[in-house]
């Protein structure tokens, strides 16, 4: 069965430092994964996504992930952080080849100045 | 191009009575999900809605059901309210035409159930 596991429920940085949101995932099959990010009283927003083509995606806002089979992984990354990154952040994996999402437990991540 | 829709934004109902929450999907798109926030759950997905035709399902109660309109437009009902059905919903579209579509989220409606 598909699943995330995503290893830290609030991380905090300072401004201008990087970002590591780490997320782990179980799948009988080559998955799809996704971030998505949702800001306080907002909808989901996509960040990026994985379908088997580079190992290294590159999303919205800075924010990249690498996809690792061997660790079972795929963090989510950004050089250098911003207030505005502050949110709740999903890492996503689909049931199978359906539009079903599985969703981790989300990661808080907190910018201070 | 407009963004997914949902009404309403809020609601407030007690245990017993039934609600109706409205999805209107990005123009186009075919296929609409559900998907029900709390903060002991997380996100869960309750089903998804493909050319009129419930084409996958979450594991929730029957009292959660939905359906989907001849124009993509999806309506999602609770019946007999619990409190534990108090969450977010959101509503999901996309194209459909494949798997692993990048899905669209609405607001989303918040319901209390008192």
């Amino acid at each position: 069965a598909q699943s995330v596991t995503q290893l830290d429920s609030h991380v905090s940085v300072s401004e201008g430092t990087p970002v590591l949101l780490r997320c782990n995932y179980s799948s009988s099959y080559s998955p799809s994964l996704f971030w998505y990010v949702q800001h306080p009283n907002k909808g989901l927003q996509l960040l990026l996504k994985y379908t088997s083509a580079a190992t290294l995606v590159k999303g919205i806002n800075g924010f990249e992930a690498e996809f690792k089979k061997s660790e079972t992984s795929f963090h989510l990354t950004k050089p250098s952080a911003h207030m505005s990154d502050a949110a709740e952040y999903f890492c996503v994996v689909s049931f199978y080849n359906t539009d079903k999402l599985i969703f981790g437990t989300g990661t808080r991540l907190q910018v201070f100045p | 191009k407009a963004g997914v829709t949902q009404t309403p934004r809020y609601l407030i109902k007690t245990r017993g009575q039934q609600v109706t929450l409205s999805c209107s999907p990005i123009s186009g798109h075919r296929s609409v999900s559900w998907y029900q926030q709390t903060p002991g759950q997380g996100l869960q997905f309750l089903f998804e809605y493909f050319s009129e035709t419930q084409r996958n399902k979450g594991n929730f109660p029957g009292r959660f059901s939905g359906r989907q309109f001849s124009n993509s437009r999806s309506e999602m009902n609770v019946s007999t309210l619990e409190l534990g059905d108090s969450a977010l919903y959101l509503c999901a579209s996309s194209s459909g035409r494949e798997g692993h579509n990048e899905q669209f989220f609405g607001p989303g409606t918040r319901l209390t159930v008192l």
